[in-house]
């Protein structure tokens, strides 16, 4: 089945305690990207990649890092969380390298940090 | 950057009613605009978009427009469902197409 992956689910954690949430596709996707929701705020991109070894800010990278040494993982790093940092987070990928088309969602990964 | 405005924030309607949400954009490099709807406790989905050289597209019940001289751009739902109840979220991509800017959403109600 194509999809795209997230772990953990949820996540309770603490200030400051380093963190990585997952992001995997099976659907061979150049393109992808971390997004947080907030209440009233909609979608943020956070970072997304354009191929291997290819990645850029969106627009709030402040406090995150990632990485993408494979085409299929696309991991989010909190090395030194904070509150702010609590939110709903949603990887996603797409066929295309210019992300001209459509973004499948990953189920998302719920952060609380205290 | 870019910076999209979303409204309303809710909106209400009847069954059977026609529903319309509006989105402006303040970019006119955007060049792509991609509708997604979110269900309660489930992922966005993209249920329609649009490129720049487009006015208007349209999928069965729903509709999409572009103003790209007012840089606004909507999304029209007919005869609405009650399964058409979810947050919308409008988009813009623009640049090198690969930044993506959302507007903070339309929780739609559906009464039957």
């Amino acid at each position: 089945e194509a999809q795209v992956t997230q772990n953990p689910r949820y996540l309770i954690t603490v200030t400051g305690k380093k963190l990585t949430v997952t992001c995997s596709q099976n659907m061979n996707h150049e393109y992808m990207s971390w997004y947080r929701q907030d209440p009233g705020l909609g979608l943020r991109q956070i970072y997304y990649s354009m191929n291997v070894e290819v990645t850029d800010k969106g627009d709030v990278p402040e406090g995150y890092k990632v990485s993408r040494k494979e085409k299929r993982n696309f991991p989010l790093i909190l090395e030194s969380p904070s509150p702010n940092q609590t939110s709903l987070y949603f990887c996603a990928s797409s066929p295309l390298a210019r992300a001209y088309n459509e973004q499948f969602f990953g189920p998302g990964t719920r952060l609380t940090v205290l | 950057g870019e910076n999209v405005e979303q409204h309303p924030s809710t909106l209400s309607v009847q069954e059977g009613d026609s529903a319309v949400i509006k989105c402006t954009y303040s970019d006119s490099a955007s060049n792509y605009f991609p509708w997604y709807k979110q269900e309660l406790g489930k992922r966005p989905q993209l249920i329609i978009d649009i490129r720049s050289n487009v006015g208007e597209k349209k999928d069965q019940r729903i509709a999409v427009t572009l103003n790209k001289t007012a840089k606004h751009f909507s999304l029209h739902i007919t005869e609405t469902q009650p399964e058409d109840s979810a947050v919308y979220f409008c988009a813009a991509s623009w640049g090198n197409f690969n930044k993506f800017y959302f507007g903070s959403g339309t929780k739609l109600n559906v009464k039957p």
